[in-house]
């Protein structure tokens, strides 16, 4: 099974701040990879998907970049609403989908 | 707009089942798979897998693989995802998902119902 290693584990920014939340793959998944966020008492919320393309409604502060092991999601001038947990998924045909561990984002 | 609606939250004991529905609408059922995802609390989200309701075919997470059972009934557009032999780390939040594949433009869960919270306590 694909392993997906998130880092940081949690974050501190201030708002005005470029964060970036990076997600590796434990072997090369192309640009299969979507980004989640997740606030407490909600539904997850789909950001980005193929590693770069933006969702439909998703403000244009979030981006995301990489490919085969490596990837980021980047968010410029972090806003109060931000705060929350983001989380990176892998798809493979074969093995099915696995989560990263989630990196939680607090406002300073 | 397409909308996934879950059952309400159950309280189960120990070594018991639960079953939780997850009913579509907005869009053509047979289309897209569905997935199902739980949150424990203090924990990441999980994947537990997916039923593709044109054909009722499944893949199941490795974890879940000998207690899970995923099913549809395409003529109400529901999705029903049962768990067996409970214990107390079952207790969780479960979702399912809308699962949108296309080769050319990726793999995305683009549509989540509310949750459903189970909790598993004697």
């Amino acid at each position: 099974d694909v392993q997906m290693t998130q880092s940081p584990s949690t974050l501190s920014a201030s708002v005005g701040d470029r964060v970036s939340i990076t997600c590796r793959a434990s072997q090369s998944i192309t640009d299969w990879l979507a980004w989640y966020q997740q606030k407490p008492g909600q539904a997850p919320k789909l950001l980005i998907y193929k590693a770069s393309t933006l969702e439909s409604g998703v403000p244009s502060r979030f981006s995301g970049s990489g490919s085969g092991t490596e990837f980021t999601l980047t968010i410029d001038s972090l806003q109060p609403d931000d705060s929350a947990t983001y989380y990176c998924q892998q798809y493979n045909s074969y093995s099915g989908l696995t989560f990263g561990g989630g990196t939680k984002v607090e406002i300073k | 707009q397409a909308q996934l609606v879950q059952s309400g939250g159950e309280v189960k004991k120990p070594g018991g089942s639960v079953k939780v529905s997850c009913e579509a609408s907005g869009y053509t059922f047979t289309k897209y798979g569905l997935s199902w995802v739980r949150k424990a609390p203090g924990q990441g989200l999980v994947w537990m897998g997916w039923v593709i309701p044109h054909n009722g075919n499944t893949k199941y997470a490795q974890k879940f693989q000998e207690r899970v059972t995923m099913t549809t009934d395409t003529s109400t557009s529901t999705a029903y995802m049962e768990l067996r032999s409970l214990t107390a780390d079952d207790t969780a939040v479960y979702y399912c998902a809308r699962d949108h594949y296309d080769f050319s433009t990726g793999y995305r869960m683009d549509v989540w119902g509310q949750g459903t919270a189970v909790t598993v306590s004697s």
